[in-house]
């Protein structure tokens, strides 16, 4: 398979649930992004990992707590969610973040839906 | 603050042409970006200016003027699979991304 691969595409939650998103890029690229999309809204960036080293955390609440153990996967942690985080989360890579050019290869995201 | 403007939809025929605007005020430019994205799909890079003019790419074309802040993709020979949201998005100086809300584009028979 090639490209970047999220998981769950679909996911609903209750407020006091604890459930991650997974993501898994298949480009041999050194950085991974979350970002959340939500309806009407520019993308948002929460975080940013470039050679498995945290390099951005946009004031995230703690709530969402991302881990990217090797440079292919990134997941993301989510508990106690509120029902404003009910949004599209896209996971993202890139071979070099420093550059200008650089351009994103985005995953499907994961639809999520807290109640 | 930085902010990206464009129109949030627009309607065009299929055959015809559409252009998409987009207006930016950020700190600074390094490039600025049209991504595709289709109704539960992921974003798809389209293309990327960084000089002023015309970069054209089959039936795509995007311009950008700096010193107006301003972009337009242009869309020719309209076809269905055209109907998708279309996201500008600028580097600043600092190189981070800052996106507009996308515009949603439909195209009627």
């Amino acid at each position: 398979e090639t490209g970047v691969t999220q998981t769950p595409r679909h996911l609903v939650m209750g407020m006091t649930n604890k459930k991650s998103l997974k993501c898994e890029q298949h480009l041999g690229h050194n950085a991974m992004y979350w970002y959340k999309q939500s309806a009407k809204k520019p993308l948002e960036l929460m975080f940013v990992y470039n050679f498995k080293e945290q390099t951005e955390n946009n004031s995230v609440p703690s709530r969402f707590s991302p881990e990217c153990p090797n440079s292919s996967h990134l997941f993301l942690h989510l508990h106690t969610l509120q029902p404003e985080d009910s949004a599209l989360y896209l996971c993202a890579s890139s071979q070099d973040p420093g550059t200008g050019d650089e351009k994103l290869f985005f995953g499907s995201g994961t639809q999520l839906s807290v109640l | 603050g930085q902010n990206i403007d464009q129109p949030t939809e627009m309607t065009a025929t299929e055959g015809a042409i559409v252009q998409i605007n987009c207006t930016y005020q950020t700190s600074g430019f390094n490039g600025l970006f049209w991504y595709q994205q289709h109704a539960g799909e992921a974003p798809t890079f389209l293309s990327y200016n960084v000089l002023d003019g015309l970069e054209e790419k089959g039936r795509f074309s995007s311009f950008l003027s700096r010193s107006k802040g301003y972009s337009y993709l242009l869309l020719k020979e309209l076809q269905m699979k055209d109907s998708a949201s279309y996201l500008c998005a600028v580097r600043d100086s600092n190189y981070q991304l800052i996106w507009g809300a996308g515009t949603k584009l439909i195209i009627k028979p």
